[in-house]
């Protein structure tokens, strides 16, 4: 089974500095997805970005970014220019590409970090 | 386009009693996953459907089941309800099966508290 371990339960920010949350990972398989959620105060959760283990490129999506690093199983998530908006819980989460012999297991989160960005 | 709905948003019951929460998918979507979360264990998945049929399952008892309808939509039973069952409940769907690596689409959730 894999375990996503978010080491940091809480990070609080100026507005419009830059943050990095931690995330790593163990797993056994070679072919996995993984992605960033934020869940604000009106707890829904919504997608951040995402990243496919087999490719070398870091995502990026406007003002958030990944730094992927397969070996070392670590997918650190930067937010720049941060904003009173960004202010939610953030979860890192792991999903396995099998797609037969029973699929992935959904979707394993991290325990979350509380972003708190300070005006 | 609609996002994922959830009803009801808020629901409160009683030890022993069962409960049905319901899932509308993204229109096109039909895979329907379902977690609980709550302050003590996280997020954890209970299972998912896909064209009607159960996929895979978390590590939960049996009272916890559900079903897929034709449409895509879902729904969660809980029997036997018990304090431990209250948590926020999150269902989100996918165009695809899990596996295949497409972000999952949450809902708000359906918050279920056990007197």
């Amino acid at each position: 089974a894999q375990t996503v371990t978010q080491s940091q339960p809480e990070m609080s920010v100026q507005e419009a500095e830059t943050v990095t949350l931690s995330c790593t990972y163990d797993t056994s398989e070679n072919n996995y997805y993984l992605f960033w959620y934020k869940q604000p105060p009106s707890r829904q959760m919504i997608l951040v970005i995402r990243q496919e283990a087999y490719k070398q490129q870091n995502a990026t999506e406007n003002r958030f970014s990944v730094n992927f690093q397969k070996a070392a199983k670590s997918f650190s998530l930067k937010i720049s220019d941060s904003q009173l908006g960004d202010t939610a819980m953030y979860f890192c989460a792991f999903m396995g590409g099998r797609l037969v012999g029973g699929g992935a297991d959904g979707l394993t989160f991290g325990k979350g970090t509380h972003l708190i960005i300070q005006p | 386009k609609a996002g994922v709905t959830q009803t009801p948003r808020y629901l409160i019951k009683t030890r022993g009693q069962q409960v049905t929460l319901s899932c509308s998918p993204i229109s096109g979507h039909r895979s329907v996953s379902w977690y609980q979360q709550t302050p003590g264990q996280g997020l954890q998945f209970l299972f998912e459907y896909f064209s009607e049929t159960q996929r895979n399952k978390g590590n939960f008892p049996g009272r916890f089941s559900g079903r897929q309808f034709s449409n895509s939509r879902s729904e969660m039973n809980v029997s036997t309800l018990e304090l431990g069952d209250s948590a926020l409940y999150l269902c989100a769907s996918s165009p695809g099966v899990q596996g295949a690596g497409q972000p999952q689409h949450f809902g708000d959730g359906t918050r279920l508290s056990i007197l």
